[in-house]
């Protein structure tokens, strides 16, 4: 059975820098074909994609926000981490991570519940 | 605003049957496979379709999927209660290396 879940603060202050942990089971991140991607949506706003890790370890990060991103692996630990230095008021938004296969036509074919990350104004 | 666009809402009686449209262009629709997930407040996203029409396992037949062009389209048969939910359409971007997707799209079943 796949799961994903996500965690990490809550609340996080204008300037500071976010850590989320994407906790998976059910499959390996080295398998080839696997991948895992971080997803942010704000409130009442559309789905917007952030970053990727293949089971190669190449990464991927969306143009406008891949200076502020990072994301790594703890294959030992099943554990997929995005951080986003900077954060602001606009990065207000439930973050999910999402398993991505190849075989399924590059679909996000497992989510997680998503953590609501708030950055007050 | 997002890069593909759905119907902000659609709606049904029990038991009719529905679409969803889903709109791009030729650098994300035109050159990949569609996929849809339904998603339920405070829950996991759900995959329904992917690759255009391929359903996962565990996903009824009431739902299926098509592509033509630049454009997609979800059908939900035989609408049942449990079908409220706000559905998204999704597809890969070549010049992102990522995923797009649609505004999503409320489903009301009256």
């Amino acid at each position: 059975q796949v799961t994903l879940r996500e965690s990490g603060p809550a609340l996080v202050k204008p300037t500071q820098t976010l850590t989320l942990t994407c906790t998976f089971s059910g499959f390996s991140l080295t398998t080839s074909g696997m991948c895992v991607t971080w997803i942010r949506q704000p409130p009442g706003k559309a789905l917007e994609w952030l970053a990727r890790v293949d089971w190669d370890g190449d990464t991927y990060y969306t143009t406008s926000l891949k200076t502020r991103l990072a994301i790594s692996t703890d294959t030992s630990e099943n554990q997929v981490v995005l951080t986003m230095t900077n954060m602001d008021p606009a990065d207000t938004a439930t973050y999910y991570c999402a398993r991505i296969r190849y075989a399924s036509g590059l679909a996000m074919d497992y989510w997680g519940q998503g953590t609501l990350v708030t950055v007050p104004s | 605003q997002s890069v593909l666009t759905q119907p902000p809402s659609a709606s049904g009686t029990p038991g009719q049957r529905v679409t969803i449209s889903c709109s791009g262009n030729t650098s994300n629709i035109g050159s990949n496979t569609v996929h849809w997930h339904q998603h339920l407040p405070g829950t996991a996203p759900k995959l329904l379709i992917h690759s255009n029409n391929q359903r996962p396992s565990g996903v009824p037949d009431r739902f299926s999927g098509s592509k033509s062009g630049t454009s997609a389209s979800l059908a939900i048969s035989g609408l049942q209660s449990e079908d409220e939910a706000v559905y998204y359409c999704a597809t890969w971007e070549e010049s992102l290396n990522g995923p797009v997707f649609g505004g999503g799209t409320r489903l009301t079943v009256l």
